[in-house]
């Protein structure tokens, strides 16, 4: 399995309060993307990077920014979290051209109450 | 706008193939399509890639025609333990990326 974990793995959190969800990853890949998975909708990306501090959104980014400082980690934050951003939160990596695969972290369930 | 389409869902028994075919609308026309396979609880797993024409491997075969809007998995003679969601995966330009709503396969004894 590709090296790549996810923090916290649950968090449970107050409407209006920040949170941030971490991905780490262990295998030096140029881009890392950021997707939430809620039923009904499948996977849908909210932000991705193409290298470090290069970043762009993706089709559901409002109430979400990241930041990339380093190759291994791109940070996912929620401003002031809301009830509809209660979801899972998958983080992926890919080494891009010439593969595009990408390999997924264990998920982040995050419950806004 | 960019959209990818599949089954919601297909029941099965073991030792059939079965195919799921994702209907792409404007992805990017020099991109691979990947698929990939989820179980409850993971996240999902890369599964096959491909750009054009077909691709095999030990898993599963991808089949795309030359209009590239739309590609086709194949899984050959199917088990319990293939029970999953399967998900198409394209991208809209650059490396933004858009993932297929998924297609729940049951496979029954």
């Amino acid at each position: 399995d590709a090296g790549i974990t996810q923090s916290p793995r649950h968090k449970v959190t107050e409407t209006g309060t920040p949170v941030t969800l971490r991905c780490h990853q262990t295998e030096n890949h140029r881009y890392m993307y950021w997707y939430r998975q809620d039923p009904g909708h499948g996977l849908r990306l909210i932000h991705y990077s193409y290298g470090v501090k290069d970043t762009d959104k993706g089709e559901v980014s409002d109430g979400y920014s990241v930041s990339r400082s380093k190759t291994e980690d791109f940070l996912l934050t929620l401003e002031s979290a809301t009830s509809s951003q209660t979801s899972v939160y998958f983080c992926a990596i890919s080494p891009g051209q010439p593969t595009y695969e990408q390999y997924f972290g264990p998920g982040t369930r995050l419950t806004v109450t | 706008l960019a959209k990818t389409t599949q089954p919601i869902s297909m029941d099965s028994y073991e030792g059939q193939e079965v195919n799921i075919t994702c209907s792409h609308n404007n992805i990017a026309t020099n991109d691979y399509i990947t698929w990939y396979q989820q179980f409850p609880s993971q996240g999902p797993r890369f599964i096959i890639q491909g750009y054009k024409t077909k691709v095999t491997n030990e898993v599963a075969s991808l089949f795309i025609p030359a209009d590239r809007k739309s590609s086709t998995l194949s899984l050959p003679r199917v088990s319990l333990s293939d029970t999953a969601v399967y998900y198409c995966l394209g991208y809209t330009g650059g490396f933004k990326t858009i993932f297929g709503a998924g297609t729940r396969l049951f496979v029954k004894a």
